[in-house]
């Protein structure tokens, strides 16, 4: 079974702070993203990447950053926390992919970010 | 602009009765659609995808949607609910970048609620 794990599960930081929020994934795969979810908002991309030291803008990419410097691990980091990123991130990954066949992203368990 | 929409907020159904979630969506060329659900404080789980042939996708827990392209929709069903089938359902597109690159636009969610 593909395994996804995001190493924090509840956290709590202080305004201002740096937070990362670390991914690991276990099945070789190319792509790996970090969504936000937020209540009557779905899940919003915020980076996502395609290889290693790859990244690209998801739809919120402010206040954020990524990093890929291993091809199974991909950190979220915000560099300085406020309360509107209060939420619940949600990583994934998935193989590359061409078509016919569409490839199935899987996720991670979810960090709970709480921003005080 | 490619997008889902996923109308309800909410759905209630009685346990044993059957259950609609419905899911439109807006992407240019064929669409790849999934669904997922999600269970409380858990990450996303997988349930079934759409990519080609059979407009009748079965998947995991005995869940099945539809693809009707005429109408740009994919809704999710089941013949009989069960009480442990209350969760967050997401609809999601994925949207294929040249190269191989993927990533899913979801919906807002539907919160599936069960009653005995």
């Amino acid at each position: 079974d593909v395994k996804v794990t995001q190493s924090s599960r509840y956290l709590v930081k202080r305004t201002g702070e740096k937070v990362f929020l670390e991914c690991v994934q276990d099945m070789d795969h190319e792509n790996m993203f970090w969504y936000r979810q937020d209540p009557g908002l779905g899940l919003r991309l915020i980076y996502f990447s395609y290889d290693v030291k790859m990244k690209e803008k998801g739809d919120i990419p402010e206040g954020y950053s990524v990093s890929r410097e291993k091809k199974e691990r991909f950190s979220l980091i915000l560099e300085s926390a406020s309360t509107n990123q209060t939420s619940m991130y949600l990583c994934a990954s998935s193989p590359r992919t061409g078509p016919p066949q569409g490839n199935t992203i899987y996720f991670g368990e979810g960090s709970w970010l709480t921003v005080v | 602009a490619q997008s889902v929409a996923q109308p309800e907020d909410q759905v209630n159904v009685a346990e044993g009765n059957p259950l609609t979630v419905k899911c439109t969506y807006s992407v240019s060329g064929n669409p790849y659609l999934f669904w997922y659900v999600q269970y409380p404080n858990r990450g996303l789980q997988f349930l079934l995808k759409y990519i080609t042939g059979d407009n009748l996708v079965k998947g995991s827990y005995g869940f099945e949607a539809e693809f009707n392209k005429s109408q740009t929709s994919f809704h999710l069903k089941k013949p009989s609910a069960l009480v442990s089938d209350s969760a967050l359902y997401f609809c999601a597109v994925r949207v294929l970048f040249s190269g191989g690159y993927n990533k899913l636009i979801f919906g807002a969610g539907t919160r599936l609620a069960v009653h005995p």
